[in-house]
């Protein structure tokens, strides 16, 4: 079946760091780039940014340059949403999204995750 | 960067009813415009990319319009289980950025 699985949620303190993941299956993965998109509770889809599996640089939006790093390995399967220090402002449910190839949508996207901050 | 610009931000509607969200770009996108549904506790649907392509099991009661700055998401004729938020993106540059959302809400 083709789908993104991601990792569960997650309760962190300020100032902890923390990776999120998100499995590619039944589609060649390397081939698609990822995207991740954020909402914060009673808010807004925000696009974070999107890399493609293999390649060392992704791309940012405004709002999550130096805030978060996405990385994704074509050996793995996998893409990673990475913080080295949570905020409290980092509270958001945060879905994964396949790029389609030709058309630029995301028309594959995973469950969420829900990341807690609170100390 | 190009901002989106959705509006209504909600919109009260009935069953049957027709219904029509616009989007707005604060620069020209061509065509490259996408149309998101998203219920509670789901992940987001893609409904229409390209601005008017209707993807794949998305029922046809759905179409989308539009290019340049100006886009409209149709339902013809909204059913029950229609209500939710609506999201445009635009797909030419990045950042790939979201309108606000139109939330459908029961009449």
């Amino acid at each position: 079946e083709v789908q993104l699985v991601q990792s569960g949620a997650e309760v962190k303190k300020p100032g902890e760091s923390l990776t999120i993941s998100c499995e590619g299956t039944g589609y060649t993965f390397g081939n698609y780039y990822i995207g991740w998109v954020r909402q914060v509770p009673g808010k807004g889809l925000e696009w974070m940014g999107i890399v493609l599996p293999g390649d060392s640089e992704a791309k940012y939006g405004p709002s999550f340059q130096g805030q978060v790093t996405i990385s994704a390995s074509k050996s793995d399967g996998t893409a990673y949403l990475q913080w080295r220090s949570l905020k409290t402002s980092d509270t958001a449910m945060y879905y994964c999204g396949r790029r389609a190839f030709i058309s630029g949508a995301f028309d594959l996207w995973g469950p969420g995750a829900m990341v807690t901050v609170s100390s | 960067d190009t901002e989106m610009t959705q509006s209504p931000s909600t919109l009260s509607a009935s069953v049957g009813d027709r219904v029509t969200i616009t989007c707005r770009a604060s620069q020209s996108i061509g065509l490259y415009l996408n149309w998101y549904q998203h219920q509670p506790g789901k992940a987001p649907r893609l409904l229409i990319h390209r601005a008017s392509t209707l993807e794949s099991g998305v029922p046809s009661r759905f179409s989308g319009s539009g290019s340049g700055t100006d886009f409209t998401l149709t339902i013809s004729s909204l059913q029950p289980e229609d209500y939710a938020i609506y999201y445009c993106q635009r797909c030419d540059v990045y950042p790939y950025t979201f309108g606000q959302g139109t939330k459908v809400e029961m009449k």
